[in-house]
């Protein structure tokens, strides 16, 4: 059973541009989460998806930022016109329905020039 | 600011030592999960003990709560050098834990010498 897939792994984007982070959760996992680490500090959640539905998006900025999980295919978070502050390591994780322990990914570590 | 907080923020023992990290949290739990991270990678789950369960074991691993400090510790019994790593605890962010939603603490960051 694979775990949590995110890809790309390391995703270099120059300032202005769009970045765009993959989740592929456990099988069998319908909620997928969103999470930003800064260096040197812990996890900040970001946004909480069900299949189709934003569940709850309170730790997303409000602007440049979005998150879809389709009904097909990976969950995708969007960055719209980075700046160097997004640089960060992001990690998705899953989990299944009425679990309470997450299984992360290895992350998505961004890094805007 | 953070539900979660560790202490220390730095430990460093000596291959076989055991090593306690604390955790504490400021609002009503309905569970309290710990999480290792090791250098650049993902975190790993280690450890859920729920708002009723005063202690737990997992292999070297022992987790307690204490509810009415709301706080948490978790000891690792002759620690090993691949224990290093940076360790997290985290709550959900309601009392009834079915948010989703994690809020971690800044961790722990484990050194452990050969």
């Amino acid at each position: 059973n694979a775990g949590v897939m995110q890809n790309p792994r390391h995703l270099v984007r120059r300032r202005g541009q769009e970045a765009r982070l993959r989740c592929s959760p456990m099988k069998g996992h319908s909620h997928v989460y969103w999470y930003r680490q800064l260096p040197e500090e812990g996890l900040k959640f970001m946004v909480y998806l069900q299949k189709e539905n934003i569940i709850d998006e309170s730790g997303m900025p409000k602007e440049r930022f979005s998150a879809e999980f389709p009904k097909e295919g990976p969950s995708i978070l969007r960055i719209q016109q980075v700046v160097r502050g997004d640089s960060a390591a992001y990690f998705c994780a899953s989990s299944g329905q009425g679990a309470r322990e997450q299984y992360f990914g290895p992350g998505t570590r961004l890094t805007v020039t | 600011s953070q539900q979660g907080e560790e202490d220390p923020q730095a430990l460093s023992i000596q291959e076989g030592e055991n090593a306690t990290m604390n955790c504490s949290y400021k609002t009503s739990i309905n569970n309290l999960q710990w999480y290792r991270q090791n250098s650049g990678r993902g975190l790993v789950h280690l450890i859920l003990i729920r708002s009723n369960e005063r202690e737990k074991h997992s292999g070297r691993l022992r987790v307690t709560l204490d509810t009415s400090k709301k706080s948490s510790s978790l000891l690792i019994t002759a620690s090993r050098a691949a224990d290093t790593a940076s360790y997290f605890c985290a709550t959900d962010a309601s009392p009834s834990g079915n948010t989703g939603k994690l809020i971690f603490g800044q961790g722990t960051t484990l050194q452990v010498k050969p």
